[in-house]
């Protein structure tokens, strides 16, 4: 079953607005924490934000914040005042501890952003 | 500020071929992970690696991919022989700890490109 399901293969948004991209989860674990990080076409990988499963307050860095539905099982990324820089593929990924003793990280199928001018 | 260092960035090699991968990781971190990415999917982890040894290689094909990181700095990924569907990015990523406190985020290297023909 898959762990991490991003449900939007690719997404558009114009240059100045918010946009949101999906992402949710399944694990028994109560401890874990959920990530988004950026892939442009170059291919490197950049950490966004990070929410861990006890945070209370939803994570922000800059134009990056986090709509973590615990319930719903759902971590969303928010990108507000979208950029053209921001084109690229996003990744959620979880992280899940209590059944090892080392971090295991499983990541999503990713979301293509375009933003267009 | 420190980068994980990944060689060659691109790879060309025919099937049958053996090819190896290199990386070193943030000075420091403990933890460093392979991943093979598909174009247009998310990174699948093959090895993970806490200092100089093994703690997840379930989904590394060991009858022909062998990954080492001896004395627990860089590592060496490597394939022999090549396949045609080896073709991918092979990505490297460290992090500071084994088990997350906080974020534990992941550090990736700019990948290597393989094409096998």
């Amino acid at each position: 079953a898959q762990k991490i399901t991003q449900t939007q293969p690719g997404m558009f948004v114009q240059e100045k607005e918010a946009v949101t991209l999906d992402c949710t989860y399944d694990t028994s674990d109560q401890s874990y924490g959920l990530f988004w990080y950026k892939q442009p076409s170059s291919g490197e990988m950049i950490f966004l934000i990070y929410q861990g499963s006890y945070d209370e307050q939803n994570a922000t860095e800059g134009r990056y914040s986090l709509n973590f539905q615990k319930a719903r099982k759902s971590a969303n990324l928010v990108i507000s005042a979208s950029q053209l820089g921001d084109s690229a593929m996003y990744f959620c990924a979880m992280r899940e501890t209590l059944k090892t003793s080392y971090d295991k990280v499983i990541f999503g199928p990713g979301t293509s952003l375009s933003v267009i001018p | 500020e420190a980068e994980v260092a990944q060689s060659p960035r691109y790879k060309i090699t025919e099937k049958s071929q053996a090819v190896a991968f290199w990386c070193d990781p943030i000075s420091g971190h403990a933890t460093l992970y392979w991943y093979r990415q598909i174009l247009g999917q998310g990174p699948e982890l093959l090895v993970q690696f806490q200092d100089e040894s093994v703690v997840d290689d379930s989904q590394l094909p060991k009858d022909r991919f062998s990954a080492e990181r001896l004395k627990g700095v860089d590592s060496t990924l490597k394939i022999q022989p090549a396949e045609l569907g080896d073709s991918a990015m092979y990505l490297c990523a460290s992090s500071r700890q084994v088990r997350g406190i906080g974020s534990n985020e992941q550090f990736f290297g700019p990948g290597t490109r393989l094409t096998v023909l």
